[in-house]
C-alpha cells in the first residue's frame, strides 16, 4: 500500500492564482480531512469528510475547497491564493470504527509558498 | 471546548538523558482518544500510540512509555536513553467521542532537540 500520497510536494503561487492540491489514500478508508501547520500553532483542520459525497468544514476553513466524489481522492482547493495561505498543508485518512479509534495516517504535505 | 496544551516549545538534551513531553487536555467528553505523532526533520506525520480514555494503563514500547493520567487531564510521553534519531517535533493530539470523521485536536508541538 502506498498509504496516502500528496501532490504537488512544493509549489510556489502568486496572490489571486488558484490551485488544487490532491490527494490520494489507497487504504479504502471512509474518513479523509485536511489539516494546514503553521509555526507555533501545532496543525488546524481545514475540512473533512466521512464518506464519498460528504464533506464538512473544520476550524479554518475559509479561502478552501473540497469535494470528494470518490472513496480515494480528497482535493483540496485554493480559490484564489493569499499570502496568508502559506503553509504546509497535510491530508489524513482514517478507518470509521471504534476498535481503531479512528486513528488518523498522514500524507508527506504539501509544501505552499503565496507570494 | 476541546483543547490541547504543550507548554514545552522546545527541549534540548544530551544523548542517553531521559526526557518527558508533557501534554494537558481539555474535553468534556467521557469518552475520548489521545495520540502521539513525531513530525521529524523530514516532515511526515508519524503515528506513535493511541490511548481510549477507559484505559488509563501506562504503556511502554521500547525506550517510549507514556502515562495516562485522567485525574490531572494529563498525556506525557518519556524517552528514555535519549538518541540523536529522536530529534523531531513531538504532537498530542485528542479526538472527542462524538468528533465526526476521526478529526484531531493538536497542541502546538514540542521540539526536541538531542544532541550527541
Amino acid at each position: 500500500n502506498a498509504g496516502v500520497t500528496q501532490t504537488p510536494k512544493f509549489q510556489v503561487l502568486k496572490t489571486g492564482q488558484s490551485m488544487t492540491l490532491q490527494c490520494a489514500q489507497d487504504m479504502n478508508h471512509e474518513y479523509m480531512s485536511w489539516y494546514r501547520q503553521d509555526p507555533g500553532m501545532g496543525l488546524r483542520l481545514i475540512h473533512y469528510s466521512v464518506g464519498a459525497g460528504i464533506t464538512d468544514q473544520g476550524e479554518v476553513p475559509n479561502g478552501y475547497n473540497v469535494s470528494r466524489s470518490t472513496t480515494e481522492d480528497f482535493p483540496l482547493r485554493l480559490l484564489s491564493a493569499a499570502p496568508s495561505q502559506t503553509s504546509v498543508y497535510f491530508c489524513a485518512s482514517s478507518r470509521r470504527g471504534r476498535e481503531t479509534g479512528e486513528t488518523q495516517y498522514f500524507g508527506p504535505g504539501t509544501r505552499l509558498l503565496v507570494l | 471546548a476541546q483543547k490541547v496544551t504543550q507548554a514545552q516549545t522546545e527541549i534540548s538534551v544530551v544523548e542517553k538523558e531521559d526526557v518527558t513531553l508533557d501534554c494537558v487536555y481539555e474535553t468534556r467528553d467521557t469518552t475520548y482518544y489521545l495520540f502521539w505523532y513525531k513530525q521529524p526533520p523530514s516532515g511526515e506525520l508519524v503515528f506513535l500510540i493511541r490511548r481510549n480514555s477507559f484505559d488509563e494503563q501506562n504503556e511502554i514500547s521500547g525506550r517510549y512509555s507514556w502515562n495516562f493520567q485522567k485525574s490531572t487531564s494529563s498525556f506525557n510521553f518519556t524517552i528514555t536513553a535519549s538518541q540523536v534519531v529522536d530529534s523531531a517535533v513531538y504532537f498530542c493530539a485528542l479526538r472527542g467521542f462524538y468528533n465526526q470523521g476521526g478529526k484531531l485536536i493538536f497542541g502546538q508541538g514540542t521540539e526536541l532537540s538531542v544532541k550527541p
